[in-house]
């Protein structure tokens, strides 16, 4: 049961590199979304897809980019980090939105995590 | 931007009491709410979905309330254990699109 798996799960930048987190779902999820947890600010939506190829900003989108081309995978990029991106970052998968392709009728399925990402921008 | 409150940020307990959090959301445009537990070093694991006023979940002695109209939801822990230390976040779906935005959550600390 692989679930959502993220990598890396540790990374280290300077100031204006750019990486890319990955993540994968092998539950046919078609809602998925990339978190940022920083101390006493609990989850924080950075980008969420509603499934391939769609793409929508949640609360706090500037500085990443995130695209959809598969309905297992959303990568998270950071173009040019910052020290103020440094924290840990969840992707987190759930069943279908109501009127998507799994004609799920409620869009209300629980979120299933990934185990997290420990970015440090220096 | 939907604003999910939760009370209090942080608790601390003896083993064996009850205790109660709180989560606050808009009730306008309210699809869903979530319960989730958060232990450190691991990730959240969803403990209840709810959509009904007045609906009630329960799972071993933990249990949930919703009020879909003045927008706030109760979570119980009766009998408080050690291994119930963790974080509680809320997070609330506002419309049929659902994206999930959490409240800042509510840590407890429950000591033998």
């Amino acid at each position: 049961n692989a679930g959502v798996t993220q990598t890396p799960k540790f990374q280290v930048l300077k100031t204006g590199q750019s990486m890319t987190l990955q993540c994968a779902q092998d539950m046919n999820h078609e809602y998925m979304s990339w978190y940022r947890q920083d101390p006493g600010m609990g989850l924080r939506l950075i980008h969420y897809s509603v499934g391939a190829g769609i793409t929508d900003q949640g609360e706090v989108p500037n500085g990443y980019n995130v695209s959809r081309s598969t309905t297992e995978d959303f990568p998270l990029r950071l173009l040019s980090a910052a020290p103020s991106q440094t924290s840990v970052y969840f992707c987190a998968s759930r069943t279908g939105v109501a009127g998507g392709a799994s004609r799920r009728k409620d869009g209300t399925g629980e979120l299933f995590f990934g185990e997290g990402s420990r970015l440090t921008v220096l | 931007i939907l604003n999910v409150e939760q009370s209090p940020q942080s608790l601390h307990v003896q083993e064996g009491d009850s205790t109660n959090f709180t989560c606050s959301f808009p009730s306008s445009n309210f699809y869903a709410l979530h319960w989730y537990r958060w232990e450190t070093a691991k990730s959240p694991e969803a403990l209840f979905v709810m959509t009904l006023n007045g609906d009630e979940k329960k799972k071993g002695r933990i249990s949930a309330t919703l009020n879909t109209k003045e927008g706030y939801s109760y979570l119980y822990i009766k009998g408080s254990q050690p291994e119930d230390s963790a974080t509680y976040l809320c997070a609330s779906i506002y419309n049929q699109g659902g994206k999930l935005i959490f409240g800042q959550g509510t840590e407890l600390s429950v000591k033998p």
